[in-house]
C-alpha cells in the first residue's frame, strides 16, 4: 500500500519561513506535488517534483530526495493569506495511465500577525 | 489554467435519495477524471478514475454499485450517489490531469452533499 507522513500543523508569523516535510513509501512512484487547499475550496496545484532537487516557484520551492523518499514544501515571506492546508501527494500510475494521486493527511498552516 | 467546473456546488437530500453531481473541463478535454471524497478536516480519498468510453476504475472499499460513474464525454464525468445516507455527507470532489510533463491536476470546486 501506500503512505505518507505529514505534520498536522504549524504556526509561523507574517514574513517567517515555514517548511512543510513529506516521507513517503508507495510503489510505482511517479513524482511528488505540492497541493494548497483554503477552507471550503478546492486544491490547487502549487509545484511537482519527478527528480531528486530543488523547484522553485515564487515564494514557493519543493524538493524532492529518491533515494530518501522524501520531499518538502518551502514556503518563505509567509503572508496571511497562506493560512490553509497543505497537502503532499504521490503521482501513481493507474491503469488508466499516469495521473492518480495519493495524498497526505495535510498540514494546517496558521500564519499570525 | 485549464478550468473544470462542478454542478451543484451543495446539494441536501433525503436518505434513500439518489444524487447526481457532475464534472466538467470547460477549455479542454480530458479523457480520464479522478473524483476524491474529503470528510471535514481530512485528506483527500481517491474514490475511482472516470474513463471516457469506458468503465470506471473503483479504488478498494468503494462500492462501485453505490457509487455509479459514466464518462458521457471528453468534458463531462458525473457521479451518481445511489440510495444516500448519512454517512455518504462530504465534500465530493473532482479532478482533471494537465499536460503529463507537469503533472499538474486541475480541480473543481468541490459539491457539499448533505444526507438528511
Amino acid at each position: 500500500g501506500q503512505s505518507l507522513e505529514q505534520p498536522s500543523e504549524v504556526t509561523a508569523v507574517e514574513g517567517a519561513i515555514v517548511q512543510i516535510n513529506c516521507t513517503y513509501q508507495t510503489s510505482g512512484f511517479y513524482g511528488l506535488s505540492w497541493y494548497q487547499q483554503h477552507d471550503g475550496g478546492a486544491p490547487t496545484f502549487l509545484s511537482y517534483n519527478a527528480l531528486d532537487g530543488l523547484e522553485e516557484t515564487g515564494r514557493f520551492s519543493s524538493f524532492l530526495s529518491r533515494s530518501d523518499s522524501y520531499g518538502y514544501l518551502l514556503l518563505q515571506e509567509l503572508q496571511m493569506k497562506d493560512s490553509a492546508s497543505y497537502f503532499c501527494a504521490v503521482s501513481l500510475y493507474g491503469e488508466s495511465g499516469w495521473g492518480k494521486l495519493q495524498f497526505g493527511a495535510g498540514t494546517q498552516v496558521v500564519v499570525t500577525p | 489554467g485549464a478550468v473544470v467546473s462542478q454542478h451543484p456546488s451543495w446539494v441536501i437530500c433525503k436518505s434513500g435519495t439518489s444524487v447526481k453531481i457532475e464534472c466538467r473541463s470547460l477549455d479542454f478535454q480530458a479523457t480520464t477524471m479522478f473524483w476524491y471524497r474529503q470528510f471535514p478536516k481530512q485528506s483527500l480519498m481517491l474514490m475511482a478514475t472516470s474513463n471516457e468510453g469506458s468503465k470506471a476504475t473503483y479504488e478498494q472499499g468503494v462500492e462501485k454499485d453505490k457509487f455509479l460513474i459514466n464518462h458521457a464525454s471528453l468534458t463531462l464525468s458525473t457521479l451518481t450517489v445511489t440510495s444516500a445516507h448519512p454517512e455518504d455527507s462530504s465534500f465530493y470532489i473532482c479532478s482533471a490531469p494537465g499536460l503529463e510533463g507537469k503533472n499538474e491536476q486541475f480541480f473543481g470546486p468541490g459539491t457539499r452533499l448533505t444526507v438528511l
